[in-house]
């Protein structure tokens, strides 16, 4: 069970919009930045998103993160079907003193 | 350009013992908080320990207290993590990544390629 909680799948037409949410608690999102991950089997992850809601290098505008609260979100628009990965929010934990990752998101662009 | 290899994996039987290497280059190492990350076969990421830049504070998840160490050499561009009473469930792919900033909340920029680490007899 992770610290984080992830919807374990989304899907949505190629073109459209997907949200993809982050839910923690006041000693992890609540009180530190959130990152975003894209994560294709076998290949190392990447950032795509910062500080809650900054792109990473080279991360085209597709790609957009928020927070409120507690909780986080990705937004990816304009799906495309390369986009079809594992996606994982990650913050620190305050009280755990470690990094938590969320459970990990897999979308399927149809 | 940085770069992250890692290296050190392997097959090994339960509560035996492995040392991974990360080695860096491309950055000023002793820059940047550098951590390990695993996941298991068929699991999600899992965050195991960091260190800071100064070789001094360390963290753990609960499940590696005790039994996992890390370490860094700054003169070698160098990041360690040494494992004991390894366990069938240690086994995963282990990642080394760089943190983009100390206090941006596990932002990493720059992940290795992974070891493979496998537990069993």
């Amino acid at each position: 069970q992770s610290v984080l909680t992830q919807p374990p799948s989304v899907s949505a037409a190629s073109g459209q919009k997907v949200t993809i949410s982050c839910s923690g608690s006041s000693s992890n999102i609540g009180n530190h930045y959130v990152s975003w991950y894209q994560h294709f089997p076998g290949t190392a992850p990447k950032l795509l998103i910062y500080d809650n809601n900054e792109r990473s290098s080279g991360i085209p505008d597709r790609f957009s993160g928020s927070k409120s609260g507690t909780s986080a979100t990705l937004d990816i628009t304009g799906l495309q079907t390369g986009d079809e990965a594992d996606y994982y929010c990650g913050t620190w934990d305050t009280s755990l003193r470690t990094g938590v990752f969320g459970g990990g998101t897999k979308l399927t662009v149809l | 350009e940085v770069h992250l290899v890692e290296s050190g994996g392997g097959l090994v039987q339960p509560g035996g013992s492995l040392r991974l290497s990360c080695a860096a280059s491309g950055f000023i190492f002793s820059n940047h908080l550098m951590s390990w990350v695993r996941q298991a076969p068929g699991k999600g990421l899992e965050w195991v320990a960091n260190m800071k830049q100064g070789e001094s504070e360390k963290h753990y998840v609960d499940s590696a207290k005790g039994r996992f160490t890390i370490s860094r050499d700054n003169a070698k561009n160098s990041l360690y993590l040494q494992m004991f009473n390894l366990r069938v469930e240690d086994t995963a792919v282990y990642y080394c990544a760089r943190e983009l900033y100390d206090g941006s909340g596990m932002a990493y920029d720059y992940w290795g390629q992974g070891t493979v680490v496998t537990v069993s007899s």
